[in-house]
């Protein structure tokens, strides 16, 4: 079984500053997708970002990028210039060639105003 | 124009009790998932059905039994409901064979049971 990693329980960013969020992930398939979500408050499950292995260019959706190492597992998330709206939990997600999605147990993110 | 809608949203039982939450996605995806979020908030995947057919059946206590009528419905019923059944439960769909199969989620059920 996938196990998806996220070692930071909290982070803390300043509005208008960077925040990199990690995620590491175990797998011994080359081929693979990989997600970031945002639960905030209201508890809805929001996709950030994704990005499919075999891609080497890191994707980015505005303020959010992400920083991919296939040979290290690891798939980052960069959230740049913080808004009080970022504020949320965080999982990374990964998902084989089939259904079953994977999550990390999460990042609260509390941006300070 | 709601994609995925659960109801109901919250949901308070008395334990012994058999209660279902229901599930619908108007996105004409084909394959439909019951999630669990626990106190801790860890997300884990209960069952996944594609065109009405069981896919992911994860190590889920038999008292849950999903049921898919249509592809746009998945039901979870729950049977005989224990303290430790308490928690979110998401309902997600997706289409299979596109190219990242993401998985768009409901806004969740919050079950308490008493």
């Amino acid at each position: 079984a996938q196990t998806v990693t996220q070692s930071q329980p909290e982070m803390s960013v300043q509005e208008a500053e960077t925040v990199t969020l990690s995620c590491t992930y175990d797998t011994s398939e080359s081929d693979y997708y990989l997600f970031w979500y945002k639960q905030p408050p209201s508890r809805q499950m929001i996709l950030v970002i994704r990005q499919e292995a075999y891609k080497q260019q890191n994707a980015t959706e505005n303020r959010f990028s992400v920083n991919f190492q296939k040979a290290a597992k690891s798939f980052s998330l960069k959230i740049s210039d913080s808004q009080l709206g970022d504020a949320a939990m965080y999982f990374c997600a990964y998902r084989s060639l089939g259904y079953k999605l994977s999550f990390g147990a999460g990042t609260t993110v509390t941006v300070r105003a | 124009d709601t994609a995925v809608s659960q109801t109901p949203k919250y949901l308070v039982t008395q334990m012994g009790n058999d209660k279902s939450i229901k599930c619908e996605q108007n996105l004409g995806h084909d394959t439909m998932y019951w999630y669990k979020q626990d106190s801790k908030k860890f997300l884990k995947i209960m069952f996944s059905y594609n065109n009405k057919e069981l896919i992911i059946n994860e190590t889920v206590p038999n008292r849950f039994s999903p049921k898919s009528p249509d592809k746009a419905h998945l039901n979870l019923h729950i049977n005989s409901l224990e303290l430790g059944d308490s928690a979110v439960y998401f309902c997600a769909s997706s289409q299979s064979g596109s190219q990242f199969n993401e998985q768009f989620f409901g806004p969740g059920t919050r079950l308490t049971v008493l």
